[in-house]
């Protein structure tokens, strides 16, 4: 069965304290692997797509990168602002599969 | 520009009633989407529209879920004979690309069913 796995599920942080999240997928037939960013009350806000095994895109802060088993949300020096519910989402054919998000809280 | 909006945004319904989820997607947007957020759980996928296609409908949770979308713009979400456990937080998201990426997801309707 299609399953998406987030760890950890949340991650406090110190601002500039840089660390990454993970996300493990078992997915027949990958054909995209999504990160996505939620506010408390609001719908998910696209951050990335990644397509292939050795695939990075980099946002501001945010790195994502992708290998045949998981991917990885890198965050570079982090701001309070940066503070939300990361949620990553496997797409194997006409469905999406997101996993549990992991919670991130950056103090300042 | 507008995003994708939602109404109602918040409805509060009894146990057995049934009930209409709006969805407006981003104009020029092919591609619909929608999803349920249960309290501490991730999204779950529901339904997908593609332009003038008829939907693959297997992600649904029962028969009492039924989606609709008229002229390729506005969906409509039916839930009969609500349950409790249909208590969540419905998501709408459009995308202009004929497949799952970059999608643009609206407020949400969160469901209380008594």
């Amino acid at each position: 069965e299609d399953q998406v796995t987030q760890s950890p599920e949340a991650l406090r942080l110190q601002e500039g304290e840089s660390s990454s999240l993970n996300c493990s997928y078992t997915v027949s037939g990958l054909r995209g692997l999504f990160w996505y960013r939620q506010d408390p009350g609001k719908g998910p806000e696209f951050l990335f797509t990644l397509y292939s095994a050795g695939e990075e895109k980099e946002k501001e802060r945010l790195k994502a990168t992708l290998t045949k088993k998981e991917s990885f949300l890198h965050i570079t020096a982090p701001k309070p602002e940066d503070s939300a519910t990361y949620l990553c989402a496997a797409w194997p054919n006409n469905d999406m599969r997101f996993g549990a998000g992991t919670r991130l809280t950056v103090k300042p | 520009g507008a995003g994708v909006s939602q109404s109602p945004s918040n409805k509060v319904t009894e146990k057995g009633k049934d009930v209409e989820l709006r969805c407006d997607p981003i104009s020029g947007h092919t591609a619909l989407y929608w999803y349920r957020q249960s309290l501490g759980q991730g999204l779950e996928f529901l339904i997908y529209f593609q332009g003038n296609s008829a939907p693959d409908k297997s992600g649904l949770p029962s028969d009492r879920f039924s989606a609709e979308r008229t002229g390729g713009s506005v969906s409509t979400l039916t839930i009969q004979r609500t349950q409790q456990e249909d208590s969540a937080v419905y998501l709408c998201a459009s995308s202009l690309a004929r497949h799952f990426d970059e999608q643009f997801f609206g407020p949400g309707t969160r469901l209380t069913v008594l």
